[in-house]
């Protein structure tokens, strides 16, 4: 089946503007992660999905950054304002249930370059 | 909250020679320890994973042990190829289901 994809690959954006990266995960994952990596560094937890609700949102940096899964399938990351220091990959994980008992499974992340 | 250290930030080995990377956690209550592989331009693929009530565990060429008393946890490569070549991430859960990363080892298997 399919994999996590997520849209779009690569974006650019002038400072100030706002984004939004959608994440389309596995069919039938529950778990959603969305991580920040910078380069040269390891993916940064931001925030974590159970179903539609928002389990764990201690990793967004501030409150320009808000996420949303609305129906439980689909996730959207929401930057407001952005800055350059916003720029790196943006990654999604999906898996059946928390990551502590399930795989996770990447997507191939959004390079959002902030100019 | 949890914190992963990892090292080396880059090792190089001879192609056939083993290489490990080690790990420490701070977060006594962190039950399980994935490791991941990320070539370049691609996405992080789990490779192992340990959980707390093992201390050793192995997959082929690679194997991963865990010391709970002293919080480390190592990865162990043998009889490395060129396609091992990769940065590889060492992670743990912080208690509450997220997973915190390592910030990484660059592996370079010399020919």
């Amino acid at each position: 089946g399919a994999g996590v994809s997520q849209t779009p690959s690569n974006k650019v954006t002038e400072k100030g503007k706002y984004v939004e990266l959608r994440c389309d995960p596995i069919s039938g994952h529950t778990a959603l992660y969305w991580y920040r990596q910078s380069l040269g560094q390891g993916p940064e937890f931001l925030i974590y999905f159970q179903g539609t609700g928002a389990a764990d949102d201690s990793g967004l940096p501030n409150d320009r950054f808000f996420a949303v899964r609305p129906e439980g399938s689909v996730s959207t990351l929401k930057i407001q304002r952005t800055e350059r220091g916003d720029s790196a990959v943006y990654l999604c994980a999906s898996s059946l249930g928390t990551a502590t008992t399930y795989e996770q499974y990447f997507g191939p992340g959004t390079r959002l370059t902030v100019t | 909250g949890e914190n992963v250290e990892q090292h080396p930030s880059t090792l190089s080995v001879q192609e056939g020679d083993s290489a490990v990377i080690k790990c420490t956690y701070s977060d006594s209550a962190s039950n399980y320890f994935p490791w991941y592989k990320q070539e370049l331009g691609k996405r992080p693929q789990l490779i192992i994973d340990i959980r707390s009530n093992v201390g050793e565990k192995k997959d082929q060429r690679i194997a991963v042990t865990l010391n709970k008393t002293a919080k480390h946890f190592s990865l162990h490569i043998t009889e490395t190829q060129p396609e091992d070549s990769a940065v590889y991430f060492c992670a743990a859960t912080d208690g509450d289901d997220k997973i915190i990363f390592g910030k990484g080892t660059r592996l370079h298997i010399l020919p």
